[in-house]
């Protein structure tokens, strides 16, 4: 299994151009995350999945949208990227969703927004 | 609403030195709490989690926790640190949803 994968690793964008982040999940799970990272801010969750059609905002969803056709895909857009999006992305996948499970990460898509 | 606080954004060991990295957590109603590192350009990683039964948790690469309800804490412990245990390490907190809740997370390194 590759578990969470994520493309592009790195990428720069200028002010105001569109971009998707890929992320795939080969373990059949249910639940996927969306989440970014700061220095010095831990993670936030920007948008979640809980199965194929279904997902919801998490804490920090502006400037994002997501959408979930197919359980293993869970692709994140950045419509017009401006430089407080410029963060590490990391996605994330669980089986169930409940508060004891395990939610495997992604290696991140570090974005730079100039 | 859930909460955790982790003391110290940077925390510096010898070689062979006990680790410990602290995290307090705020929760209304039994937490599950859990350990995740991250090494450098990598994603997150679970080191270790409790869920219910012994409060007394063990990890991978020889980490452990301990839940103390009455302090709300679960720091993280290692007899002897080791050059390839820097890193950068979070607490997380979640309920019975599905959203984790992470701490701002603590960089450990280790001197020779």
């Amino acid at each position: 299994n590759a578990g969470v994968t994520q493309t592009p690793k790195f990428r720069i964008l200028k002010i105001g151009q569109s971009m998707t982040l890929q992320c795939a999940q080969d373990m059949n799970h249910n639940y996927m995350y969306w989440y970014r990272q700061d220095p010095g801010m831990g993670l936030k969750l920007i948008y979640y999945s809980v199965g194929a059609g279904i997902t919801d905002k998490g804490e920090v969803p502006n400037g994002y949208n997501v959408s979930r056709s197919t359980t293993e895909d869970f692709p994140l857009r950045l419509e017009l990227a401006a430089p407080s999006q410029t963060s590490v992305y990391f996605c994330a996948s669980s089986t169930t969703g409940q508060g004891a499970d395990t939610q495997y990460f992604g290696p991140g898509t570090r974005l730079t927004v100039l | 609403a859930q909460s955790v606080t982790q003391l110290g954004s940077h925390v510096s060991v010898s070689e062979g030195a006990l680790v410990l990295l602290r995290c307090n957590y705020s929760s209304s109603v039994p937490p599950y709490l859990f350990w995740y590192v991250q090494y450098p350009n990598q994603g997150l990683q679970l080191l270790l989690k409790y869920t219910t039964g012994a409060t007394l948790v063990k990890g991978i690469n020889g980490f452990e926790a301990e839940f103390k309800k009455s302090e709300t804490s679960f720091h993280l412990t290692k007899p002897s640190a080791h050059m390839s245990d820097a890193a950068e390490y979070f607490c997380a907190v979640s309920i019975n949803t599905d959203k984790l809740i992470f701490g701002t997370g603590t960089r450990l390194q280790v001197f020779p």
